[in-house]
């Protein structure tokens, strides 16, 4: 059972340009969380989604950023129109149920110039 | 809001000794705790969880123990080696959805 799948590992945007990042759950998994983890911070939670749902999206910017899971194909991260405030460790974690144990990725470092 | 703190930040001991780490929760009212280590440039890896009924678990060298009433958790080390080394997380969830709130980490070096 492969873990938890995230590409690209590392993307290098420009400013003002879009960046996806994608996660693929492990399998059986069908909840999937979203941190970001800017330069010497900690993790900070940013989505929760279940297949085609958002749960709770408390912790995403209010703008530029959005987050789906369709029924089919890995979860999606899109950051439109990126600043350098944007660079950060971008982090999936996907579970079996919402109350058990999470399983992360490893990781997408996003990069603006 | 929930704030974790992690006590030391860094932490440098030789090869073999026992060692503890340290968490703290501002709000007793948590769901799970989840201990994580991260290696420099990598992705999480987890180490233990503890549900809110549960006091401790332990898996091999590692024992985490769990009490909520004063809103700490430790994460005890055991004949600590080299490969170790890494930085150790703490996060802890309000309910059952978990949205994990994590500390800042602990680093920790063991010196061969």
């Amino acid at each position: 059972n492969a873990g938890v799948m995230q590409n690209p590992r590392h993307l290098v945007r420009r400013r003002g340009q879009e960046a996806r990042l994608r996660c693929s759950p492990m399998k059986g998994h069908s909840h999937v969380y979203w941190y970001r983890q800017l330069p010497e911070e900690g993790l900070k939670f940013m989505v929760y989604l279940q297949k085609e749902n958002i749960i709770d999206e408390s912790g995403m910017p209010k703008e530029r950023f959005s987050a789906e899971f369709p029924k089919e194909g890995p979860s999606i991260l899109r950051i439109q129109q990126v600043v350098r405030g944007d660079s950060a460790a971008y982090f999936c974690a996907s579970s079996p149920s919402p109350d058990t144990e999470q399983f992360f990725g490893p990781g997408t470092r996003l990069t603006v110039l | 809001k929930q704030e974790v703190t992690q006590i030391p930040a860094a932490l440098s001991v030789p090869e073999g000794e026992n060692l503890v780490l340290n968490c703290s929760f501002t709000d007793s009212a948590i769901y799970n705790l989840q201990w994580f280590r991260q290696d420099p440039g990598k992705g999480l890896t987890s180490l233990l969880l503890i549900q809110s009924s549960q006091r401790e678990q332990t898996s091999g060298r590692l024992n985490a123990s769990l009490d909520k009433s004063s809103g700490r958790s430790t994460l005890y080390i055991a004949a600590s080696q080299p490969g170790d080394s890494a930085t150790y997380l703490c996060a802890v969830s309000k309910n059952n959805f978990n949205k994990f709130y994590f500390g800042s980490g602990t680093k920790l070096n063991v010196k061969p």
